[in-house]
């Protein structure tokens, strides 16, 4: 089946610093891909769907001077917390859909932690 | 506006005992798709089951089932034969329409099996 990684899966970081996370699909080609970030104990909330060669469209609330998302291939988005705070920390997964396959199934990323000390 | 509604915060099952997962959804989109997944203490995010909106029949995956209720808007995800391996957050997401939308998920409900 198609696989999405992520990297790095976990990240610790200092206040102020910025963090890039990738976001891969092996085996298949993504035009979109998806930001979630996971608080603890927390369902998935969508940040950004993030489209090969556009701008990425934020969902209402999240700041995108502060969370840079780049989809500059049809295989890699990245998503860049910049200036990262401690109230940042958290699970950050992505995910895409093969679309030119066809199917509905939805493919996620293992995920990011990141923990802003 | 679409809403996924999962009202268990937690469930227990018995070991090799059914279970059945509670989720409700809401939108006006005649078209849209019907998602489980299940989340391990690792994060990882793993797909269970499917069902789409035009769908006649409920979706089957081994031990997972759906019991699609159109009418209801409900889509309840039903795990035969509990295993200890079961364990886990479990959420049920939806998507509208048929191009690159997005997923949303419910809040989750977490599932422990006792042996």
């Amino acid at each position: 089946g198609a696989v999405v990684s992520q990297h790095p899966s976990w990240v610790i970081c200092k206040s102020g610093t910025s963090v890039k996370i990738e976001c891969r699909s092996l085996d298949f080609q993504a035009t979109t891909m998806f930001w979630y970030r996971q608080f603890p104990k927390q369902s998935l909330m969508l940040m950004a769907t993030s489209n090969e060669g556009s701008k990425a469209t934020y969902e209402q609330g999240v700041e995108k001077d502060k969370f840079l998302i780049n989809h500059a291939s049809l295989t890699l988005s990245t998503l860049t917390v910049t200036s990262a705070h401690p109230e940042d920390s958290s699970f950050y997964i992505c995910s895409a859909r093969d679309f030119y396959r066809g199917g509905d199934t939805q493919y996620f990323g293992p995920g990011t932690r990141l923990t802003v000390l | 506006a679409q809403k996924i509604t999962q009202t268990q915060p937690g469930m227990f099952v018995q070991e090799k005992e059914a279970v059945t997962l509670d989720c409700t959804y809401d939108t006006s989109d005649p078209s849209y798709g019907l998602f489980w997944y299940k989340q391990p203490s690792s994060g990882e995010m793993i797909f269970l089951i499917y069902q789409g909106s035009y769908d006649q029949q409920n979706a089957t995956e081994g031990r997972y089932s759906l019991n699609f209720q159109k009418a209801r808007k409900s889509a309840n995800l039903v795990i035969s034969a509990s295993q200890l391996g079961d364990s886990a957050m479990y959420f049920c997401a939806m998507r509208v329409g048929n191009n690159n939308n997005d997923m949303r998920f419910g809040a989750g409900t977490r599932l422990t099996v006792k042996p």
